[in-house]
């Protein structure tokens, strides 16, 4: 297995809405990415996680709370979002961190509207 | 501040002919560079790498050059094939981080 996959593809909610952004690995990574990416702009970073432990939060409003309940999966969950929420949430995983060159390998993304 | 730049936003090329994507950087400490291909509705799909130490690497139809000096990395595809239509980042990471900058990407078009 050599995927990253990402549920569900496609998510409209509420901004009174709860809902969650899951992403699942089986490659034993040890670090997972949260990036978002609006449209026409590159990906951009929300959080790692390292060994389970939050590594970065790039300061990343408490609307979205991430969680790393094992080594192969990692949740985001949403809470009061805005409308200007609405993008790609791309999960990604590498072996470990710190070591640029093993790259990364992306899910396909929740596409996310708030409306 | 973008650290990365890819100032084509889009390229048309004939099937068959050589497609060449520009990349910009101006981070000195950046020493390990990607470039992903992404289709529509679909995360980017790693394409290849290339460290401060080499100035070239190939993998079959693509090879990506690194200019230290002038802070540019380019993507050559040859050939051509429509199914390399897709938006192409390039991303640029210092070799012991955990977090890469993107490009804004170039959407190559290539004509059948």
């Amino acid at each position: 297995d050599t995927e990253v996959t990402q549920t569900p593809k496609h998510l409209v909610m509420g901004m009174t809405n709860k809902k969650s952004l899951k992403c699942e690995q089986h490659m034993g990574h040890r670090a997972m990415y949260w990036y978002k990416q609006k449209a026409k702009k590159p990906p951009e970073l929300m959080f790692v996680y390292s060994y389970e432990k939050l590594s970065i939060n790039e300061s990343v409003p408490s609307r979205f709370s991430p969680e790393c309940p094992n080594s192969s999966l990692l949740n985001l969950h949403l809470h009061a979002l805005q409308p200007e929420d609405s993008a790609l949430y791309l999960c990604a995983s590498s072996l470990i961190k710190d070591r640029a060159d093993y790259g990364y390998t992306f899910g396909s993304g929740t596409r996310l509207t708030v409306v | 501040d973008q650290q990365v730049k890819q100032n084509s936003p889009s390229l048309s090329v004939q099937e068959g002919r050589i497609s060449i994507l520009n990349c910009d950087y101006t981070n000195s400490m950046f020493d390990y560079f990607l470039w992903y291909k992404k289709y529509p509705a679909e995360g980017p799909t790693f394409l290849i790498s290339i460290s401060s130490i080499k100035d070239k690497n190939e993998d079959g139809r693509f090879t990506v050059f690194l200019n230290k000096s002038a802070k540019h990395l380019s993507l050559h595809i040859v050939p051509s094939q429509p199914g390399d239509s897709a938006v192409y980042f390039c991303a640029a990471s210092g070799y012991s981080g955990n977090q890469f900058y993107f490009g804004t990407g170039t959407s190559l078009t290539v004509i059948p």
